[in-house]
């Protein structure tokens, strides 16, 4: 079955270090994006790729960085820029750029200790 | 002002009660409205998206759009326990500009 596979489910970070997060998707999907969501806020853009070896900066970029060598992939890693990154990370894919049809992986759950 | 409002709840219903949930919106460029669920640590899961004013229904929900009010919203009939999620929705102009409101917290009681 076609689907976004996020991993790990959770992850623990200390202080000063980095951390990736995995996104990978068997959709053939052109689109991927990064997305941050803290409770009662929703969901905050990270990041977003259009197509291989291309990204922008969404809302919340700071503090972050992705790679897109692959179309299948689309890593974000998590530096220790960011002062504030304890949350729930979601990995989204559309098949080309503006469109509607959003699927989404998971999760990662993200935490500081 | 957010450009998407959505209520965050809690909405607490008893189970076959009608659910009742809505956003409203600003900017007259959004096209396509969508819905999604999402359950505790789990990513949002498409339920339904339409693209023009009117009712659309699938099983026990049905989507509805008012552009002239800037107005969608999502009913289900029959609720049931396993429909107690987060509810949020989407939208998107033409350009791929994607805005949502901050979900609603659903919970149906058996």
């Amino acid at each position: 079955d076609g689907g976004i596979t996020q991993s790990p489910k959770y992850l623990f970070r200390k202080e000063g270090q980095n951390v990736t997060l995995s996104c990978e998707q068997n959709l053939n999907h052109d689109a991927m994006y990064w997305y941050r969501q803290d409770p009662g806020q929703g969901l905050r853009l990270i990041y977003y790729s259009q197509i291989v070896n291309d990204f922008q900066k969404g809302d919340i970029a700071e503090g972050y960085s992705v790679s897109r060598e692959k179309k299948e992939s689309f890593p974000l890693t998590v530096t220790s820029a960011q002062k504030n990154p304890t949350a729930f990370y979601l990995c989204a894919s559309t098949p080309k750029a503006a469109d509607y049809g959003y699927t989404f992986g998971s999760g990662t759950r993200l935490t500081v200790v | 002002q957010k450009e998407v409002e959505q209520d965050p709840g809690p909405l607490s219903v008893p189970e076959g009660a009608i659910v009742s949930l809505n956003c409203t919106y600003s900017n007259s460029a959004f096209q396509y409205f969508m819905w999604y669920r999402q359950y505790s640590r789990k990513g949002p899961e498409l339920l339904m998206y339409t693209y023009s004013s009117g009712n659309k229904e699938d099983g026990r929900f049905t989507a509805q759009v008012d552009k002239s009010s800037k107005y969608i919203s999502l009913f289900i009939r029959d609720s049931q326990p396993s429909d107690s999620a987060t509810y949020l929705c989407f939208l998107t102009d033409s350009w791929g500009k994607l805005q949502f409101g901050a979900g609603t917290q659903v919970v149906v009681t058996p």
